[in-house]
């Protein structure tokens, strides 16, 4: 089975960038999809495809993908912010595709 | 407004069954495949099951294949999880969640949630 790792947690200062990886064998070949969830709500989607961003999200969010890891950027951070972050991908070679990584907590001090 | 309601949720015995409903509405629902996600409690998010738009197609996790069945009613409007023999590690809370307008493969409207716990 596919397998996406991330760093449990990431402290950030207000204004400053926050960043999360996610590790994955040739991640850079798949299409990451990057998930937001604040405590007690459902995940959000906040980017897809590596690197495009749904109607909504505000521009702080990027991403980007190559080789073995994926990474979502979070610039100008805010209190708001402070969530759990999960990577997605579909690995279209197995008969169980869908994989989320382990997930990072983003906390802004 | 796309709105996707999870529900049949509960407390189960170990061994026991339970349906849970996702009723989707504001799109066209015959267009769109349904996902199945679950969390633990105070863990991370786990995907369960897969079913293509027509149905021609479905996917689970190795953790649930040969206990959950996912299926469809367009009528409906509705995707039903059938969760057999249940375990004590199947206590989670059940997302459904819709594939992306814009990427098959990303979940762009996700349900409230419904709970199970699996308790003796």
């Amino acid at each position: 089975s596919y397998v996406l790792t991330q760093a449990p947690s990431v402290s950030v200062a207000p204004g400053q960038t926050a960043t999360v990886t996610c590790g994955g064998n040739n991640i850079g070949s798949k299409s990451v999809h990057w998930y937001q969830q604040r405590p007690g709500q459902a995940p959000e989607l906040v980017v897809y495809d590596d690197s495009d961003r749904p109607s909504g999200i505000p521009e702080r969010f990027s991403g980007s993908n190559s080789g073995n890891t994926a990474t979502l950027t979070i610039s100008r951070v805010e209190a708001g912010d402070e969530a759990d972050y999960f990577c997605q991908v579909w690995d279209t070679n197995s008969d169980h595709p869908g994989v989320f990584g382990t997930g990072t907590k983003v906390t802004v001090l | 407004e796309v709105q996707l309601v999870e529900s049949g949720g509960g407390l189960a015995q170990p061994g026991g069954s339970l349906r849970l409903t996702c009723a989707a509405s504001g799109f066209t629902f015959t267009s769109y495949a349904i996902n199945w996600v679950r969390q633990a409690p105070g863990k991370g998010l786990e995907w369960v099951s897969y079913i293509r738009s027509d149905a021609t197609t479905i996917y689970y996790a190795d953790s649930v294949k040969g206990r959950f069945t996912i299926s469809r009613d367009d009528a409906k409007n509705s995707v039903f999880l059938q969760i057999n023999s249940l375990r004590v590690e199947d206590t989670a809370v059940y997302y459904c969640a819709r594939e992306a307008s814009a990427s098959y493969y990303a979940f762009d409207y996700w349900g409230q949630g419904t709970l199970v716990t699996v308790s003796s």
